[in-house]
């Protein structure tokens, strides 16, 4: 079992509101990463993390902000949440170095839908 | 860009039959090849990888194939089970990048 944890598993919020999506591992990884998940599974990649302070955007535009003041914490945060946020969001670590392969430990997911 | 394909999107067998994921990557500098399986609720799971200096890889029930030349990678279930139903995710990735490049999915049923 990896050791990342997503909080909240479920959460149904109306527009307009904050949220923030948490995201914490307990294997020092460097690496993290946000995904967003379609209803029909494909994985997009929408934030990134070399290390503390360290914050990158990835593939798919995103509405939403992530921070990383310390290696084991990864908080996503929407400041302002609409119907088209609805979606499954997945956080994933894995190790950095020059000869370390990426296997990515995920965690379980927050659904998240935006009425 | 880079990118993965994933072949096929579904893919229904019975009980018992072998399945295969047929998978395809652009950049050739890629050299770590994972599968990942994700059952319903739960995140992505690493299942088996293979690294470009290997062609072929078994772990009991599972095995994975890599052709460099033509830029292609596999997975091969034998003996499905209804447990082994679930979406099936390819990816090629970098050693000691950053990216990891994630196929569309395969979602399977296994039939009892």
């Amino acid at each position: 079992e990896a050791d990342i944890y997503q909080t909240p598993r479920y959460l149904v919020i109306g527009t307009g509101k904050k949220i923030t999506l948490e995201c914490s591992q307990t294997m020092g990884h460097d690496k993290m990463y946000w995904y967003q998940q379609d209803p029909g599974m494909e994985l997009h990649l929408i934030h990134y993390s070399y290390g503390v302070n360290s914050t990158e955007k990835g593939d798919l535009s995103s509405e939403s902000t992530v921070s990383r003041i310390r290696t084991e914490h990864f908080p996503l945060t929407l400041e302002s949440a609409r119907p088209s946020h609805t979606s499954q969001y997945l956080c994933a670590s894995s190790n950095q170095g020059g000869s370390s392969y990426n296997e990515q430990f995920f965690g379980p997911g927050t659904r998240l839908t935006v009425l | 860009g880079e990118n993965v394909e994933q072949h096929p999107s579904t893919l229904s067998v019975q009980e018992g039959d072998s399945a295969v994921i047929k998978c395809t990557y652009s950049d050739s500098a890629s050299n770590y090849f994972p599968w990942y399986k994700q059952e319903l609720g739960k995140g992505p799971q690493l299942i088996i990888d293979i690294r470009s200096n290997v062609g072929e890889k078994k772990d009991q029930r599972i095995a994975v194939t890599l052709n460099k030349t033509a830029k292609h990678f596999s997975l091969h279930i034998t003996e499905t089970q209804p447990e082994d139903s679930a979406v099936y995710f390819c990816a090629a990735s970098l050693t000691g990048g950053f990216k990891t490049i994630f196929g569309a999915g395969t979602r399977l049923f296994v039939k009892a």
